[in-house]
């Protein structure tokens, strides 16, 4: 199907360990992006991507590692989870700058 | 640097009244856009409206419309006639033609509950 998938939907991990959440998107959108959701912050950046091996930092990048080798994919890495990293992701896409995104469906990742 | 304020953490109006969500924003640039998103209790992300600096038209799409005034630097949305079903949390966001200018910058979000 169309669209941007994200996996898993739900993760619960133990901190220290590596954890990586998966965005596919099949619209060969250029732009892809990582954001995160807490309360009382709205959402954040993390990373981004303009196209393929093209990727830079958002507004809280430590603790997150991204690539992108294909233009439809774009995985974040938690290197070594901590709790303050227990949050809601969302990945996003964009056909070009200054669209509207289309954001996956979130995961909410719990590190205890 | 650009910011993006919703003033108004949680509103709750009772089915059919209007509702106003305000957003005001702030950029050093001429040239930028904003959006508003709708997160429903199930959490998906949905985009609504798209607006660039150079178009201060209201839009109005059904029950949904927005006034963009340059001079205040808002972009409010206003519900009529409220449904349960608006109950979600909007969010307003922006772009700038910066370095970086695909990049959002979203609002902290207004939770709104509509009561039957």
């Amino acid at each position: 199907d169309a669209g941007i998938t994200q996996s898993p939907r739900y993760k619960i991990t133990e901190t220290g360990r590596q954890v990586t959440l998966m965005c596919h998107q099949t619209w060969s959108h250029s732009y892809m992006f990582w954001y995160r959701q807490d309360l009382g912050h709205g959402l954040r950046l993390i990373y981004y991507s303009a196209a393929a091996d093209i990727t830079d930092k958002g507004e809280v990048p430590d603790g997150y590692v991204v690539s992108r080798s294909k233009t439809e994919n774009f995985p974040l890495t938690l290197e070594s989870a901590t709790r303050s990293q227990t949050s809601v992701y969302f990945c996003a896409s964009s056909a070009a700058s200054h669209d509207g995104y289309t954001f996956g469906s979130g995961t909410r990742l719990t590190v205890v | 640097a650009q910011k993006v304020t919703q003033a108004q953490t949680e509103i709750s109006v009772v089915e059919k009244e209007d509702v106003t969500l305000d957003c005001v924003y702030e950029t050093r640039d001429t040239t930028y856009y904003l959006f508003w998103y709708k997160q429903p209790p199930s959490g998906e992300l949905v985009f609504l409206i798209r607006r660039n600096s150079f178009d201060e038209q209201n839009e109005i799409s059904g029950r949904y419309s927005w006034n963009f005034q340059k001079s205040t630097s808002s972009f409010n949305f206003t519900i009529t006639a409220s449904q349960v079903v608006d109950s979600a949390v909007y969010f307003c966001a922006l772009s700038d033609s910066g370095a970086g200018s695909y990049q959002l910058t979203f609002g902290k979000g207004t939770k709104l509950s509509v009561i039957p």
